[in-house]
């Protein structure tokens, strides 16, 4: 089982920029989140989808949109990027009544 | 907005030491669960607690969640440095299906 999946790893733009962060699950999850990661702020939410078809804003979603393509894919749009928007994004997935959220690997994004 | 404050930030001890970690709120949660990310890698669950008063083991890892559901710990006995990482917690609302997640606890267990 591949679980979270994120493409790409690692990720330089320049301010302006626009590019889509990849997301796929394989765990037949309803709900799937994008978070952003910055040093000793722990994990803040950008945008989740409770299922198919509905997406809602989280914490921090300014500079960002969303798709729930299907049930497997969420992607992530930095529509011009800034430099405030370098950080670690993860995607997570849940599928259970308790909200324990399954992590993709990450992927590191540096805005120059 | 729920928030969860972690304590303390950093956490530098030897091998063999114990330590805890907490974790409190002013709101009440559903459910809370425990984290822990390693360098370069999304979080991984490590446990969820549900119930007021509840004690979870897991090896030498003690949860508990405290009996109001405001706050939990996280106690490790006899550290090893493969317990190195990033600790967090997350609380779980009651009405919806997000997370609001503790600011961290770094902890470095030196051999």
């Amino acid at each position: 089982n591949a679980g979270v999946t994120q493409t790409p790893k690692f990720q330089v733009l320049k301010t302006g920029q626009s590019m889509t962060l990849q997301c796929a699950q394989d765990m037949n999850h309803n709900s799937m989140y994008w978070y952003r990661q910055d040093p000793g702020m722990g994990l803040r939410l950008i945008y989740y989808s409770a299922s198919e078809g509905t997406t809602d804003k989280g914490e921090v979603p300014n500079g960002y949109n969303v798709s729930r393509l299907n049930k497997r894919e969420f992607s992530l749009r930095l529509e011009s990027a800034a430099p405030s928007q370098t950080s670690v994004y993860f995607c997570a997935s849940s599928g259970g009544l308790s909200y324990e959220q399954y992590f993709g690997p990450g992927t590191r994004l540096t805005v120059t | 907005t729920q928030l969860l404050e972690q304590s303390p930030q950093f956490l530098s001890i030897q091998e063999g030491e114990n330590l805890t970690v907490y974790c409190n709120s002013s709101s009440v949660f559903s459910s809370l669960q425990w984290y822990r990310q390693e360098p370069g890698e999304g979080p991984v669950l490590l446990v969820t607690v549900v119930t007021g008063g509840e004690v979870k083991k897991l090896k030498r890892l003690t949860f508990q969640f405290g009996d109001a559901r405001k706050d939990s710990s996280l106690h490790i006995t006899a550290a090893q440095p493969g317990d190195t990482g990033l600790y967090l917690c997350a609380g779980a609302e009651a009405a919806g299906n997000k997370l609001t997640f503790g600011g961290g606890t770094r902890v470095l267990v030196k051999p």
